[in-house]
C-alpha cells in the first residue's frame, strides 16, 4: 500500500519569498510517480509538476521545482516568488506505475498555504 | 493536458434523491476516474470507469449507490443514488494522459 504524509496543514508566506511545502511517502514498488496539485477556493484540481522515481533530475515547471530526495522519500514542493494567487490548498500524490497503465492516486491530505502582503 | 467538463458545477438536493454528474474531455482518453472530496478532506477515487467495461469500484464505494456510465472515450456520468447529507461532497472526474491525471472543475453538492 501507498502513503503520502503531509505534515504542514498550514504554512504563510510572504509575497514574492520561497516556500517549500513538505511531502513525505512511503511504498514498497520500485516504479511510481509523484504529482503537485493546487486547489484553489472554486475545488478545481490544478495538475503543478510530476517527477518520476527513476528521474535522475529534479523536475522543474517554471516557479514551481520538486525536491526529490528518494533515500529520504520525500518530493517536497518549492514555488518561488510567492505571489497572491497562489494562496490555496496543495496535494501531495503518488500513482504506483510510470507507464500509461490503469493506476490509483493516492493523495496526502494537503497544506493550505496563505500568500500574504 | 485536456479541456475536461463537469456539469451541474453545483447542486443543492433533497435527502433520498439522485442526481446525475456529466464528464466531458475533449479528446479520446481511455481512463476516466471519479472522485470524492468531503468537506476538509482530502480525495478518495470512488471508481475508474473505462469505456466498454464495467466500472471499478473502490473498496467502500457500491455500484447501487454510485452508478457509473462511460458510452464513449470522451464522456461519463456518475449518479449519486438516494442522497443523505453525508453524500455532500464536490466530485470531480479525472483523465490519465500521458501517466499525469488531470481533473475536472468538480461538482459541488450540497444535500440537505
Amino acid at each position: 500500500a501507498q502513503k503520502i504524509t503531509q505534515t504542514q496543514p498550514g504554512m504563510f508566506v510572504q509575497e514574492k519569498e520561497a516556500v517549500t511545502l513538505d511531502c513525505t511517502y512511503d511504498t514498497s514498488d520500485q516504479s511510481y510517480g509523484l504529482f503537485w496539485y493546487k486547489q484553489p477556493s472554486s475545488g478545481e484540481m490544478i495538475f503543478l509538476i510530476y517527477q518520476g522515481s527513476y528521474d535522475e533530475q529534479n523536475a522543474t515547471e517554471g516557479r514551481y521545482s520538486l525536491n526529490f530526495q528518494k533515500a529520504r522519500k520525500s518530493a517536497n514542493l518549492v514555488i518561488s516568488a510567492s505571489q497572491l494567487g497562489d494562496s490555496a490548498m496543495y496535494f501531495c500524490a503518488m500513482n504506483p506505475a510510470l507507464t500509461g497503465t490503469a493506476s490509483k492516486l493516492t493523495f496526502g491530505t494537503g497544506t493550505r498555504l496563505q500568500v500574504t502582503l | 493536458s485536456a479541456v475536461i467538463s463537469q456539469k451541474p458545477s453545483r447542486d443543492i438536493c433533497q435527502r433520498g434523491t439522485s442526481l446525475t454528474i456529466q464528464c466531458q474531455v475533449d479528446s479520446q482518453v481511455t481512463m476516466m476516474f471519479w472522485y470524492r472530496q468531503q468537506p476538509g478532506q482530502s480525495l478518495t477515487l470512488i471508481a475508474t470507469a473505462n469505456q466498454g467495461s464495467e466500472a471499478t469500484y473502490e473498496s467502500g464505494f457500491v455500484i447501487d449507490k454510485f452508478p457509473i456510465s462511460r458510452p464513449n472515450l470522451t464522456f461519463s456520468t456518475l449518479t449519486v443514488s438516494n442522497m443523505s447529507p453525508e453524500d455532500s461532497s464536490i466530485y470531480l472526474c479525472s483523465v490519465l494522459l500521458l501517466d499525469t491525471q488531470y481533473f475536472g472543475p468538480g461538482t459541488r453538492l450540497t444535500v440537505l
